[in-house]
């Protein structure tokens, strides 16, 4: 079966600009959470949804938000982007929630310049 | 209280020998506890889970041993092999909160 996809694989923006990362979970999966990685600060969790509701929230400004559609898939928006926004995005699907095993994508790899 | 703390940092091994990575916990509600193999340009992936009724799990030459006492787990890796290189992350999380807690990961090179 088809895994995590993520889209694009590559960005590059403007400090200042938006962006959109997009999330297609494993289908059945309805949980979906979404991770930043750097590599000083590993990886560092931004929000899970769960049938189109937040259920969790981590310590990221407001400039960061995200979303979940009926059929799961996910996207996440960052807003007015600076430079230290420069990250791997990484989204992981699962079933009903972390203590049934992640699956996660490749990621989107942000580069805000 | 949320923290999950992994060492070393990094472990550099000798093909064939057994690398160790550890972490310890505080809250005692965390009831999950699984280890994550990453390779670069690639996202985490699950290799191996264990929940506090057991003390230990093996999945081929993974082990999982876990002290419920002492509040820690460690990963094994037996008959280490370069293709085993890669960054592991161990993690904890409570059947009523769904949100893993990271450990800082384990940069890990095996030498041919």
């Amino acid at each position: 079966k088809a895994g995590v996809t993520q889209t694009p694989r590559y960005l590059i923006k403007t400090r200042g600009q938006q962006v959109t990362l997009s999330c297609s979970p494993i289908s059945g999966h309805r949980s979906v959470s979404w991770y930043q990685q750097t590599p000083g600060q590993g990886l560092q969790f931004l929000f899970e949804y769960f049938s189109e509701t937040q259920r969790n929230k981590g310590n990221f400004p407001g400039r960061f938000s995200g979303r979940q559609f009926s059929n799961s898939r996910s996207e996440m928006n960052v807003s007015t982007l600076e430079l230290g926004d420069s990250a791997l995005y990484l989204c992981a699907s699962s079933l009903v929630g972390s203590n049934y095993g992640y699956t996660f994508g490749s990621g989107t790899r942000l580069t805000v310049v | 209280q949320q923290q999950v703390k992994q060492s070393p940092q990094s472990l550099i091994v000798q093909k064939g020998g057994i690398p160790i990575i550890n972490c310890a916990y505080e809250n005692t509600a965390f009831d999950y506890f699984p280890w994550y193999q990453q390779f670069p340009g690639k996202g985490p992936a699950l290799l191996i889970a264990i929940r506090p009724d057991v003390s230990e799990k093996k999945e081929g030459r993974f082990t999982i041993s876990f002290n419920k006492s002492a509040k820690q787990f460690s990963l094994h890796i037996m008959d280490s092999q370069p293709g085993d290189s890669a960054t592991y992350f161990c993690a904890a999380s409570t059947d009523s909160n769904y949100q893993l807690i990271w450990g800082a990961g384990t940069k890990l090179i095996i030498k041919p």
